[in-house]
């Protein structure tokens, strides 16, 4: 089955830096990569997502990149703010629907 | 609109017995999905429902847990005689019907379950 790891752990940046959280896949065939976002005590928000067809996507400050050959894909947060702090996971999927595989998550701490 | 709703959002329970999660979907999502999170740790599936068929439920840990989805609906998570390493955030998540071209998953906020 799919296996996806994340790297780092924890991540603190100072405020106005910029973040770059990397996660890998094994199954070649995950054609659909999600970033969540989740603040203490919430559910995990969907924050941008990438499909295999693409290299590159960007909303503002969230930007993520996908190596297909490598298998692996990244998020950059640029210009960061303190309410950027939060836990980040990846996700990967084979197919257009169905159980996501996640990452073990990313501890973003934004220092003013 | 109304997002995923979980109740409870707090279930403190001891050891051995049974308990009941109950998840609403976003109305109009025929997908519905239960993950667990334990303290510190990724999203762990436990079991996929999309409309009629039938459900995969590929990723429950044990027999102990089960799920029913009543009609195309609400989603009830049951665990049996509960252990201490039960105690997890137990997550649901909503998403469109197969095949729509926009199918992101959408979370509830979580049930946190706690075993004594």
């Amino acid at each position: 089955g799919e296996n996806v790891e994340q790297h780092p752990s924890t991540l603190s940046v100072q405020e106005g830096d910029s973040a770059v959280i990397k996660c890998t896949y094994s199954d070649s065939a995950s054609n659909y990569f999600p970033w969540y976002k989740q603040e203490l005590g919430k559910g995990p928000q969907l924050i941008i997502d990438i499909r295999s067809n693409v290299g590159e996507k960007k909303d503002q400050r969230i930007a993520v990149t996908l190596n297909k050959t490598a298998k692996h894909f990244s998020l950059h947060i640029t210009e960061t703010q303190p309410e950027d702090s939060a836990v980040y996971f990846c996700a990967a999927r084979a197919g257009s629907w169905g159980k996501l595989q996640f990452g073990a998550g990313t501890q973003v701490v934004v220092t003013p | 609109g109304a997002g995923v709703s979980q109740s409870p959002s707090n279930k403190v329970t001891e050891k051995g017995k049974d308990v009941e999660l109950r998840c609403d979907p976003i109305s109009g999502h025929t997908a519905l999905y239960w993950y667990r999170q334990s303290l510190g740790q990724g999203l762990e599936f436990l079991i996929y429902f999309q409309g009629n068929s039938a459900p995969d439920k590929s990723g429950l840990p044990s027999d102990r847990f089960s799920a029913e989805r009543t009609g195309g609906s609400v989603s009830t998570l049951t665990i049996q005689r509960t252990q201490q390493e039960d105690s997890a955030v137990y997550l649901c998540a909503s998403s469109r019907p197969q095949g729509a071209p926009e199918n992101e998953q959408f979370f509830g906020p979580g049930t946190r379950l706690t075993v004594l």
